[in-house]
């Protein structure tokens, strides 16, 4: 199975300033026939289902503010969102679609500071 | 507009079955294909299965293979996630999520198994 490593675990940022989510696969999620990266990354608030902001590594998902961006390739990848704002107060993920079983990384809480 | 609207809560005894549904609506049923995730309280998440809506095609974690079966009614536009032989580990949050990249979800059923 392709494992996820998120870092860090928690983050706190002053409101208006930058936060920066890494995420480390224990493979390769560039396939090279459509050089996509098989990358999404999700917001979570409590009781809530996850919310889907970016797909293919960088595509971020029609009605998601821009000062969320996904980078990365490969093996490496970094969500960041631009100017904190206190409803960006959630718990983020990175998740796999390249192959079953799909994986998550273990997920940011990202707080204000 | 898309949605994913699943069953509701069930509470169920160690050793039972248990059946949840997810009704889909706003897009063509058989163009998605349908995964299956959960949440235990406070974690993270964990892959339960895969379904082609198209070919009825299916794969199971293989933590779980023998005791998960994903079933279809294209005909009510509904995708159902049988779980038997529960165990209290299988206390969770199931989703169901449209595409690998799952771009919509159904709101959760919380599945809780105690004696």
């Amino acid at each position: 199975d392709i494992v996820l490593t998120q870092s860090p675990d928690s983050l706190a940022v002053s409101l208006g300033e930058r936060a920066t989510i890494n995420c480390k696969s224990s493979q390769s999620l560039l396939f090279n026939y459509n050089n996509k990266n098989y990358l999404a990354w999700y917001q979570q608030k409590p009781g809530q289902p996850p919310k889907l902001l970016i797909y293919w590594a960088s595509t971020r998902e029609s009605g998601v503010p821009d000062r969320f961006s996904g980078s990365g390739s490969a093996t490496d990848f970094t969500l960041t969102i631009s100017r904190l704002q206190a409803a960006d107060v959630a718990v983020y993920y990175c998740q796999q679609y390249y192959t079953r079983p799909l994986t998550f990384g273990g997920g940011t809480k990202v707080e204000i500071k | 507009q898309v949605q994913l609207v699943q069953s509701g809560a069930e509470v169920k005894k160690p050793g039972a079955s248990v059946k949840v549904s997810c009704k889909a609506s706003g897009y063509s049923f058989t163009k998605y294909d349908i995964n299956w995730v959960r949440q235990a309280a406070g974690q993270g998440f964990e892959w339960v299965g895969w379904m082609n809506l198209e070919t009825g095609d299916t794969e199971y974690a293989q933590k779980l293979q023998g005791r998960v079966t994903i079933t279809r009614d294209s005909s009510i536009s509904t995708v159902y996630m049988e779980v038997s032989s529960l165990r209290s580990e299988d206390t969770a949050v199931y989703y169901c999520a449209r595409n690998g990249m799952g771009d919509y979800w159904g709101q959760g059923t919380l599945v809780t198994v105690s004696s």
